[in-house]
Formats: C-alpha cells, sequence, structure tokens
C-alpha cells in the first residue's frame, strides 16, 4: 500500500507556481522521496527525488521538510501540458515504486 | 526511440480468449516491472524480473496470469481465459539497479474484454 498522503486535486492558474504537498511522516532513514506524474492516457513519467536536501532540475523543484516527514514538489510557471496526475512515493533505492491515488492537478488558462 | 516500448498499444478480446502483452525495456536496464491501472486509480504492482528472474508477485497476480523474461530482456504477460474484470491498462516499467535510479514507463496495453 501507498505511504504517503496527498490531496485529491488542486487547481493552478496558467504561468504561476504549481505547489505540490506530500505528507511522508513514516519515511525511514534510506528512503527517499521520488515524484512521478502520468498525462492522461500515457504512461507514468518520473520528475525528481530527493532524500533529504532540496533538489532542482529542468521539470520541478523539490523541497523535503528538516524533519523528512512532508515534501512539496514545485513546477515553477505551470502550462496546461501540466495537467496530469502527480504521485508522490516513499522508497529506498532498490524497491520497486508503489502507486497511491496522486494528486490531480489541473492547469486553468 | 530507446524508451521503454509495449505491444500491442491496444488490444479488445472476448471473454475467455488468451492474450499475451510484449515489453522490450531499455537495453542496459535489468529491472524489468509490471502493473495494471483501471479508470481513475493509480498504477497498481503486478510482478517485476531482476534479469530473468521473477522476484515478486503480487496477490493480484492470480493463476491466470503469467509472466515470463527469458532472455533477461524482453518481458512478456500472458492472460488465460480473460473475463471482462481483467479490462485495463497494462504499464510495463524499467529500471537499472543497483543504484538510485529512476524507473521508466512504457505507454501501456489497453485491454478492453468483450
Amino acid at each position: 500500500d501507498a505511504k504517503t498522503t496527498q490531496p485529491t486535486s488542486m487547481d493552478c492558474a496558467e504561468g504561476r507556481a504549481a505547489n505540490l504537498p506530500c505528507n511522508h511522516s513514516t519515511i525511514s532513514g534510506n528512503e527517499y522521496v521520488y515524484w512521478y506524474r502520468q498525462i492522461h492516457s500515457q504512461g507514468p513519467q518520473y520528475i525528481i527525488h530527493g532524500l533529504k536536501n532540496n533538489e532542482t532540475n529542468e521539470m520541478a523543484s523539490l523541497i523535503i521538510t528538516e524533519d523528512r516527514k512532508s515534501s512539496t514538489l514545485i513546477l515553477p510557471h505551470a502550462t496546461l501540458r501540466d495537467t496530469a496526475v502527480y504521485y508522490c512515493i516513499q522508497k529506498t533505492s532498490y524497491d520497486k515504486v508503489i502507486f497511491g491515488p496522486g494528486t490531480s492537478l489541473s492547469v486553468i488558462p | 526511440d530507446t524508451g521503454v516500448s509495449q505491444d500491442p498499444r491496444h488490444k479488445i478480446t472476448k471473454r475467455g480468449q488468451n492474450v499475451t502483452f510484449r515489453c522490450d525495456p531499455i537495453s542496459e536496464h535489468n529491472r524489468l516491472y509490471w502493473y495494471r491501472q483501471t479508470l481513475g486509480q493509480g498504477p497498481e504492482f503486478l510482478t517485476y524480473f531482476q534479469n530473468e528472474a521473477q522476484l515478486e508477485k503480487s496477490r493480484l497476480l492470480s493463476d491466470r496470469f503469467s509472466a515470463e523474461r527469458p532472455k533477461g530482456s524482453f518481458s512478456t504477460l500472458e492472460i488465460q481465459r480473460t473475463e471482462q474484470g481483467d479490462s485495463a491498462m497494462y504499464l510495463c516499467a524499467s529500471s537499472l539497479s543497483p543504484g538510485n535510479t529512476e524507473a521508466f514507463f512504457g505507454q501501456g496495453t489497453r485491454l478492453t474484454v468483450v
């Protein structure tokens, strides 16, 4: 079963930052926070992952709280193509990916 | 395209028929995963291989389901005596292990049992 909790859905205005929260209060020391997203009718796509430091790549930024019990995925300038279901996953580097229901993000023009 | 490829993309079959799906992972990836996804749900884990060895099977994988990865490269997922409840998207993913790497997913095979 998924170990993280996320809001069911969120809206974001096009061009604004989308901030997607995730709670992972049971995360252990060797577990990472991974984010994937799934655009309608496509396979999931990896976005970013981190252990305890904040991470940034060309797609997004990941902010992890100091106690590691929660994190926020930030899409700095959301576009309509960012409309998708976003999954937050806690797992070790060798575990399989277990998906929860995720957050359905709608980017609104 | 050097990503994960799945074939076919769509399959319509009559109840009771057998179906087989194929997954070609990224070439150097030694792990291969199968997932099933129904409408409105997140993908559910079915099974995974490390090279040719099937290391884990979910309780969702009934005895009508069988997966193989005979040479540690491509994999097949067969469903025997299909039921309407088998209608779903079947996703394949691959990754490199050990190492802290992400899993790459294919576009899936959408199965409709009529």
